[in-house]
């Protein structure tokens, strides 16, 4: 099945350090990927849709100068946490759906499938 | 914007007893509804979902879910639970909000669930 790889799972830095997290699409092509951010014992917060060859969509509330994401393949999505501070610290997951090799014109098809996601990384910054 | 509600924020069953995670959504048009399951320190690993067709849907893990339209409810449920069933399970439903450019899955607060030995 489709596999969505995050990387890293863990990362410790000191406060005003930029963070890079990577989520690829193993064996799928994903030209929209999500990025959530799940604080303890709540649910999954939708930051941004990633799309690959354009700009990332952020919801209402999220900075997009503080949370930069780059969607340069249909593979890769990063998201870098600049100028990171103690309360940035989160767990942060992506996600991907893998719509096969149907057309751009299927997007109603495409969002019935279920998005499968990363690992996540715990971020904590010190 | 289309929502789900969890009203349990934790379920606790016996080995070997039936489980049920409630669910209920709030939607205009037809709901296309998601189950997934996460367990500690990992992401969310999809379970079943709910589009047309056949109000039992079923899904990973021996898993299976009931939509029922009259009382807006897509309860989780699993004839015997077993402890490695123990994770936090999240409803979804597929929403595009306003301005959103596509569909997006809001999940709801998540219910932890714990099998006893």
């Amino acid at each position: 099945g489709a596999v969505v790889s995050q990387h890293p799972s863990w990362v410790i830095c000191k406060s005003g350090t930029s963070v890079k997290i990577e989520c690829r699409s193993l064996d799928f092509q994903a030209t929209t990927m999500f990025w959530y951010r799940q604080f303890p014992k709540q649910s999954l917060m939708l930051m941004a849709t990633s799309n690959e060859g354009s700009k990332a969509t952020y919801e209402q509330g999220v900075e997009k100068d503080k949370f930069l994401i780059n969607h340069a393949s249909l593979t890769l999505s990063t998201l870098t946490v600049t100028s990171a501070h103690p309360e940035d610290s989160s767990f942060y997951i992506c996600s991907a759906r893998d719509c096969g090799i149907r057309s751009a014109g299927s997007k109603s098809w495409c969002s019935n499938q279920p998005q499968h996601f990363g690992d996540g990384t715990r971020l904590s910054i010190l | 914007a289309q929502s789900v509600a969890q009203p349990e924020d934790q379920v606790n069953v016996a080995e070997g007893n039936p489980l049920t995670v409630k669910c209920t959504y709030s939607v205009s048009g037809n709901p296309y509804l998601f189950w997934y399951v996460q367990y500690p320190n990992r992401g969310l690993q999809f379970l079943l979902k709910y589009i047309t067709g056949d109000n039992l849907v079923k899904g990973s893990y021996g898993f299976e879910a009931e939509f029922n339209k009259s009382q807006t409810s897509f309860h989780l449920k699993k004839p015997s639970a077993l402890v490695s069933d123990s994770a936090l399970y999240f409803c979804a439903v597929r929403d595009m909000p306003p301005g959103a450019g596509s569909y997006q899955l809001t999940f709801g607060k998540g219910t932890k669930l714990s099998v006893i030995p």
